[in-house]
């Protein structure tokens, strides 16, 4: 079975500061597909960036950083100088292939979120 | 372009009624997945519509239903509704491609209040 654990709950931290969000999965497949969604108070979760399992270059987007390490099942994501319009719930999410389906992927797992404040 | 459009935005219903919601994709998308996240926890798989047909479905009663039309647009139908239903109803929608895998994007939700 698929799973995603979140273990932080929430977080808070000063503006400026440095933040890790860490994000565990569990797969058998050996295609897969690893994303992070940001929900701030409004709602819609923002997709934020996806990575395939056989693409274990890590990522960097402006102050936003990804840590895929497929030995330990971790798909981290790192704030650097945190602001607070970061302030937002985030979410970890896994999907498997399709398989021999036309269309795009099937269901994302997600994990239960991680509570992002950010204070000034 | 527009995003992912998703009404109501807020639904208040009574136990026992019916509710239908209401997705329009992201232009160049032709597959809707449907989401339920309940207060504090992350979104639960519901199903997914693609040509018109469920092609996956979650953990959910039948009580849940849905629609896609030729336009790609798709409805969630849930009937006799439970105090347990209320939640944030959000939908998907991603890119067509034979044996693609595209990243789902979402919509503002719709707040469902079951009294």
């Amino acid at each position: 079975a698929q799973k995603v654990t979140q273990a932080q709950t929430e977080i808070s931290v000063v503006e400026k500061e440095d933040v890790t969000l860490d994000c565990v999965y569990e797969t058998r497949d050996t295609t897969y597909y690893l994303f992070w969604y940001k929900q701030p108070p409004s709602g819609e979760l923002v997709f934020l960036i996806r990575r395939n399992s056989f693409d274990e270059q890590n990522e960097i987007s402006g102050r936003y950083s990804w840590n895929f390490q497929k030995s330990t099942s971790s798909f981290n994501f790192t704030i650097t100088a945190s602001q607070v319009v970061d302030s937002a719930v985030y979410f970890c999410a896994l999907s498997g292939e399709m398989g021999d389906y036309g269309g795009s992927q099937g269901n994302l797992i997600f994990g239960k979120g991680t509570k992002l404040s950010v204070k000034p | 372009d527009a995003g992912v459009t998703q009404s109501p935005t807020h639904l208040i219903k009574t136990r026992g009624q019916q509710v239908t919601l209401r997705c329009s994709p992201k232009s160049g998308h032709d597959t809707v997945s449907w989401y339920q996240q309940a207060l504090g926890q992350g979104p639960q798989f519901i199903f997914q519509y693609y040509e018109e047909e469920e092609r996956q479905r979650g953990n959910f009663p039948d009580r849940f239903s849905g629609h896609q039309f030729p336009n790609y647009s798709s409805e969630l139908n849930v009937n006799a509704l439970l105090l347990g239903d209320s939640a944030l109803y959000l939908c998907a929608s991603s890119g067509g491609g034979q044996g693609a895998v595209d990243t789902q994007y979402f919509g503002p939700g719709t707040r469902l209040t079951v009294l």
